[in-house]
């Protein structure tokens, strides 16, 4: 199929804690799987991206992995900060059409 | 400020009224892509744009919409006789002529949010 399917749908953690979250997909063609923040009002916000010929990739608090085999990746996020809250939105993307197919979005709540 | 600008942010419209909505992407990206969200689901993919060209449109883009980049820079998004079904977040995004990597990156603009009454 085409859909992402993203897990969890919302999800709270104490500052300082770590926060994964997890997209699936089944369409083998993908090859690019970006992440997005997006806060109350604003359009999506690139954090990080991987590509498909990488298993991981870090930035500073944030990193993604990419299990191609198992069709899956994910976000982390390790010592939170309560401005890290936000809803969080993964995408994959196939090389020729450029377009993405976003997941459903997970709401992260970091607690003070 | 040099990202993604939309305008405009709010528009309230009535039933059956037509609206259109701006995108200027930054400045020489030769991509251009609308999606629409809806409170709680992520971006939903509506077209594409290739420097002035139109390359890909979803079935979600009924005749009521149409979309234009005449120059190949800004582009504008028409619903024509617009329902409460359109209500939603209109967002555009641009992407790089000469990207690093692989050149898939979208970035996005701040939205047009439009209420049919």
């Amino acid at each position: 199929g085409e859909n992402v399917e993203q897990h969890p749908s919302t999800l709270s953690v104490q500052e300082g804690d770590s926060a994964v979250i997890k997209c699936t997909y089944s369409d083998s063609a993908s090859n690019y799987f970006p992440w997005y923040k997006q806060e109350l009002g604003k359009g999506p916000q690139l954090i990080i991206d991987i590509r498909s010929n990488v298993g991981e990739k870090k930035d500073q608090r944030i990193a993604v992995t990419l299990n191609k085999t198992a069709k899956h990746f994910s976000l982390h996020i390790t010592e939170t900060q309560p401005e890290d809250s936000a809803v969080y939105f993964c995408a994959r993307g196939t090389s020729g059409t450029y377009k993405y197919i976003f997941g459903t979005g997970t709401r992260l709540k970091v607690l003070a | 400020d040099t990202g993604v600008s939309q305008d405009p942010r709010h528009k309230i419209t009535k039933r059956g009224q037509n609206v259109t909505f701006r995108c200027d992407p930054i400045s020489e990206h030769n991509r251009l892509y609308w999606y629409r969200q809806t409170l709680g689901q992520g971006p939903e993919f509506l077209t594409y744009f290739q420097n002035e060209a139109q390359l890909e449109k979803s079935r979600l883009l009924s005749d009521r919409f149409s979309a234009e980049r005449p120059k190949g820079s800004f582009s504008t998004l028409e619903i024509q006789r617009t329902e409460q079904g359109d209500s939603a977040m209109y967002l555009c995004a641009s992407g790089p002529r000469n990207p690093k990597g692989s050149g898939y990156e979208q970035y996005f603009g701040p939205g047009t949010r439009l209420t049919v009454t």
